[in-house]
C-alpha cells in the first residue's frame, strides 16, 4: 500500500517556467513532508519542507503548498533553471517520535534549455 | 569537512556470499537510517537507528543486518538470504525534524 503517490513518472518544462510537482498521500497522520532532489548516482538532498500546521513555504525559488483537506502537496520551482534537472521525492512523516520517512517515487524534472 | 561517507561506491557479490556496506557520519547525528532504491521506485528503509547499540527493523528488513558500536559508524551486512541484493543503497543520518542527509550511495550487483 503506497502512502505517498508521485502519480507523474516525468515532467519537462521550458527554462524560465514554472514547475510544478505534485504529491498525494492516504495516511492522514501525516504531519510533516519534505522534498528531496537526486542527480544520478547521488545521494538526495533536502530541498524543503511543511509543517502540516501551515499551507505553504517558501525557499527563493522553491515554494510548497500543502492541501490537508485534499491530502496533496506540490512544489513549485520558480523560475526553473537546466541545473534543475533531478528526480525530485515526496517524503512525509508521522510527527513526535517518530523517525521514519515514507517516500513517494519519484518525477524526474526536465528542464530545456 | 562534515558529511556521510558511503563505501564502496559500487560493490559487487557472489552467490551465496555476505557483503557489508559502510557508512560513516562525522555530522554528530544520533539517527542514522538505511535505504534501498530499486529502478522506478522510491526509497524503501531497511533499518534505522536512533542512538548507539540500539536499532530497529524497517520495512524491508529481511536479509539484512546491521551494526550500532559506534555514533559514527552504521554498517549494513547484505546476507545470502537476501534474495533480490542488486540495487542502490544510500545511507542517512539525520538533523533535526526528520531532515535526513544522505550519503552518495552504494550500488551492489550479483555475479
Amino acid at each position: 500500500d503506497q502512502q505517498v503517490k508521485q502519480n507523474s513518472p516525468s515532467l519537462s518544462v521550458q527554462e524560465g517556467r514554472i514547475s510544478i510537482l505534485n504529491c498525494d498521500y492516504t495516511n492522514s497522520m501525516f504531519d510533516y513532508f519534505l522534498w528531496y532532489k537526486k542527480y544520478p548516482a547521488e545521494g538526495p538532498t533536502f530541498l524543503i519542507s511543511i509543517s502540516s500546521i501551515k499551507d505553504k513555504n517558501e525557499d527563493g525559488r522553491f515554494t510548497v503548498f500543502l492541501n490537508k483537506s485534499a491530502k496533496h502537496l506540490s512544489l513549485h520551482i520558480v523560475p526553473s533553471q537546466p541545473g534543475d534537472s533531478a528526480v525530485y521525492f515526496c517524503a512525509a512523516s508521522v510527527g513526535g517520535s517518530n523517525y521514519k520517512l515514507t517516500f513517494g517515487k519519484g518525477t524526474l524534472l526536465t528542464v530545456n534549455p | 569537512d562534515g558529511g556521510i561517507t558511503q563505501s564502496p561506491k559500487y560493490l559487487f557479490r557472489k552467490e551465496g556470499q555476505n557483503v557489508t556496506l559502510s557508512c560513516e557520519q562525522n555530522l554528530n547525528h544520533d539517527a542514522m537510517y538505511w535505504y534501498r532504491q530499486d529502478p522506478g521506485q522510491g526509497l524503501r528503509l531497511i533499518y534505522y537507528s536512533q542512538i548507539v547499540n540500539d536499532f530497529q527493523k524497517g520495512d524491508i528488513a529481511e536479509g539484512y543486518s546491521v551494526s550500532r558500536e559506534k555514533k559514527e559508524s552504521f554498517p549494513l551486512t547484505v546476507t545470502s538470504a537476501q534474495k533480490n541484493p542488486t540495487a542502490f543503497y544510500l545511507c542517512a543520518s539525520e538533523a533535526a525534524k526528520n531532515i535526513q542527509y544522505f550519503g552518495a550511495g552504494t550500488r551492489l550487483s550479483v555475479l
